[in-house]
């Protein structure tokens, strides 16, 4: 167990619906990561949040929204779905540890089928 | 963040150590090198990351070339279980994101 919580683990919507994907980082964590993986592809980058603020974004399409509130979860907004953002996606979180390294700690995703 | 290079996919005897490979060519002297794994449809899980030193914990050990040129993570005593895509990274520190490539599959084999 990572530490990072993400729901709903499984969502099924049509298409043109719009749904959001919640994650809770480990404890301490101000660093939230969300990642798209699709069926047979690599892990794609979406887009950082650290403390509130978007730090760096990836292949974000524009349908697609994050923020991260106060206490530190971050939500992140799908809309206008098409089939093709069926994928798992991952959040991710991490903080600094100084000199050892920053590692990243992934959840176990949320599956979204768009039918 | 600099690229890295792994054979696509490799097997593993269980039981056997499983050594696998990775090229960095490009590195920065303030890169680390990250391993994960990915196991069917999972999270990727943290294996080990290590800067200039060889570094062991309880999954695995990393070698790191003196030039840092390359790298080796090495699973002592594979088990079925470790069957996963494993990703070798190199990222600089300071809160930055994870690049994934393609990985390496490996397959333990009974």
């Amino acid at each position: 167990d990572s530490g990072v919580t993400q729901t709903p683990k499984h969502l099924i919507t049509a298409t043109g619906q719009r749904v959001t994907l919640r994650c809770s980082p480990r404890s301490g964590d101000l660093s939230v990561y969300w990642y798209q993986q699709s069926l047979d592809q690599g892990l794609q980058f979406l887009i950082q949040y650290y403390n509130g603020e978007e730090r760096a974004k990836g292949n974000i399409l524009e349908r697609f929204s994050a923020q991260q509130f106060p206490d530190l979860h971050s939500e992140l907004n799908l809309s206008s779905l098409e089939l093709g953002d069926s994928a798992l996606y991952f959040c991710a979180s991490s903080t600094r540890e100084g000199r050892t390294g920053n590692t990243i700690y992934f959840g176990e995703g949320s599956w979204l089928t768009v039918v | 963040d600099a690229k890295t290079t792994q054979p696509p996919s490799m097997d593993c005897a269980e039981g056997r150590a499983a050594n696998l490979p990775c090229n960095h060519s490009t590195i920065s002297g303030n890169e680390y090198v990250y391993w994960y794994r990915q196991i069917h449809s999972q999270g990727p899980q943290y294996i080990i990351h290590g800067l200039k030193n060889n570094e062991t914990n309880e999954m695995a050990s990393l070698i790191i070339t003196e030039d840092r040129k390359s790298s080796t993570l090495i699973l002592p005593h594979a088990t079925l279980r470790d069957t996963a895509v494993y990703y070798c990274i190199v990222r600089v520190d300071d809160d930055y994101k994870l690049s994934f490539g393609a990985g390496t599959t490996v397959t333990v084999r009974a």
